[in-house]
C-alpha cells in the first residue's frame, strides 16, 4: 500500500525557513518524481515543483524558485522541502503527491498536508 | 501559464440526481486532465487521469469525458458521501495549474 507520511505543523516567525518532510513506503522511491503544492485556507491549489526520487532532478514553478529548494534522501525514501525567507503569503498546507506518468500526468497519491503558519 | 476555469463555483444536488462539472483550459491540452475530489481537512483524492480513465477503486458513478480545451466530469446519482470540492488538474505542460474548485452538495 501506498503511504506518504508528512511531517507535524509548523509555526514559523517571518524571515525565517522551515523543512518539511515527506517519508513514503510502499513502492520503490527512486523510480517516481514526487511533488509538492500548496494550498492556501478556502483557496486553489497551486503546483510548487517536482523532484525524481533516483537522481533529484528538480522541475520548478517560476513562481515558488528562490522559495522552495527540493531535496530527496533515497536512502529513506524521504523528499525534502525547504521554504525560506517565510512571510505570511507561505502561511497554508503543503502536500506532497506522487507524480504518476500512464501516458499523462496527475497525481495518484496524497499526504496528509502538513500546515505551515508563519506568524511572529 | 495554462488557466483552468471549473464551473460551476458551486451546485446542490440531490439524492440519485446526476451532476456535471465542466473544465476549460485556456489552450489544447491534449486529454492530459486529472480530476480530484478533497473533503475538509483532508487531501485531494484522484478520481478521474487522462480525461476519461477512472482511477481504481473510485466508484463507476464518476465518469470523465471531453477533449481539446473542454472537459467534464459527470457524477451518475449523486450520493452523500460525493459531498466536497471537486477540482480539475492539466498535467500537459509546466506548471501544472488546477482549477478553482466546485463545491458540491446535497441538497
Amino acid at each position: 500500500e501506498v503511504q506518504l507520511q508528512q511531517s507535524g505543523a509548523e509555526l514559523v516567525k517571518p524571515g525565517a525557513s522551515v523543512k518539511l518532510s515527506c517519508k513514503t513506503s510502499g513502492y520503490t522511491f527512486s523510480n517516481y518524481y514526487m511533488s509538492w503544492l500548496k494550498q492556501m485556507p478556502g483557496q486553489n491549489i497551486e503546483w510548487i515543483g517536482n523532484i525524481y526520487g533516483g537522481n533529484g532532478g528538480t522541475g520548478y514553478n517560476q513562481k515558488f524558485k528562490g522559495k522552495a529548494t527540493l531535496t530527496v534522501d533515497k536512502s529513506s525514501s524521504t523528499a525534502y522541502m525547504d521554504l525560506s525567507s517565510l512571510t505570511s503569503e507561505d502561511s497554508a498546507v503543503y502536500f506532497c503527491a506522487r507524480l504518476q506518468l500512464r501516458s499523462y500526468w496527475y497525481f495518484d497519491f496524497w499526504g496528509p498536508g502538513t500546515m505551515v503558519t508563519v506568524s511572529s | 501559464d495554462i488557466q483552468m476555469t471549473q464551473s460551476p463555483a458551486s451546485l446542490s444536488a440531490s439524492l440519485g440526481e446526476t451532476v456535471s462539472i465542466e473544465c476549460l483550459a485556456s489552450e489544447g491540452i491534449s486529454n492530459s486532465l486529472a480530476w480530484y475530489q478533497q473533503k475538509p481537512g483532508k487531501s485531494p483524492q484522484l478520481l478521474i487521469y487522462g480525461a476519461s480513465s477512472l482511477q481504481d477503486g473510485v466508484p463507476s458513478r464518476f465518469s470523465g469525458s471531453g477533449s481539446g480545451t473542454q472537459y467534464s466530469l459527470k457524477i451518475s446519482g449523486m450520493q452523500p458521501e460525493d459531498e466536497g470540492v471537486y477540482y480539475c488538474q492539466q498535467g500537459y505542460k509546466y506548471p501544472y495549474t488546477f482549477g478553482a474548485g466546485t463545491k458540491l452538495e446535497l441538497k
